[in-house]
């Protein structure tokens, strides 16, 4: 049962333009959602997150939209760098203050120069 | 130096055999987890130790076991790999007081079982 999907695998996009990552989920008791970014040979790293009780969440040139009601998050990354292309990863954590975190599948980010 | 070092960094073992991979962090953190990452599976979870004394089943946890030999420290053995262990394994840590929630990574071990 994945409570946390990424039913894109990859994307590609041309440098310069928006990527759009979208992630929807399933359990309504998650309050606290967050994306990694993960290069080949390393491990993943904090990009970022977003609390239940907001709607979006900017830092730069990425941006997180929550909509609750769809259970869905989205990342967008404008422009988009070659730098960008990695693994994206979203993830979600439960309410009851467990510390643990649940992932999705990924998508891969490719920008294109 | 990396505040999250994993060891060894790339492992290849025959079905049967006992193998250890250890995680050590210098972050001070309390919480510490292994993962695994698989082809189109995501991260999931094997183990978690929100302390020393605090040791907990991922969903993932058969064929595996753990130990925190301390704060630092956090180390997953397989008793007996077998080729579906074949996988890259991510430690992490978080600090329980931070209110973010948010993990810190080591940077993986590729595990091959043949």
């Amino acid at each position: 049962d994945q409570q946390v999907k990424q039913n894109s695998p990859s994307l590609s996009v041309q440098e310069g333009r928006i990527s759009i990552l979208n992630c929807d989920y399933t359990n309504s008791m998650f309050d606290y959602f967050l994306w990694y970014k993960k290069y080949p040979a390393e491990g993943p790293t904090f990009l970022i997150s977003i609390s239940s009780i907001k709607d979006k969440n900017e830092d730069g040139r990425f941006t997180v939209f929550l909509n609750k009601s769809a259970k869905h998050l989205s990342l967008h990354i404008v422009p988009s760098q070659p730098g960008d292309s990695a693994v994206y990863f979203c993830a979600a954590r439960h309410s009851s203050n467990t510390g643990k975190l649940i992932f999705g599948q990924g998508t891969t980010l490719q920008v294109k120069p | 130096d990396a505040d999250v070092t994993q060891t060894p960094r790339n492992r290849i073992t025959k079905t049967g055999k006992r193998i250890m991979l250890e995680c050590s962090q210098t972050k001070g953190h309390d919480r510490m987890y292994w993962y695994r990452q698989d082809p189109g599976l995501g991260l999931r979870l094997i183990y978690y130790s929100f302390d020393v004394k605090d040791i907990n089943k991922g969903e993932i946890s058969d064929g595996y076991s753990v130990s925190r030999q301390a704060q630092a420290k956090f180390s997953l053995s397989l008793e007996s790999a077998i080729p579906n262990q074949t996988a890259l394994y991510f430690c992490a840590t978080s600090d329980s007081t931070s209110g973010d929630y948010e993990q810190y990574f080591g940077p993986g071990t590729r595990l091959t079982v043949t």
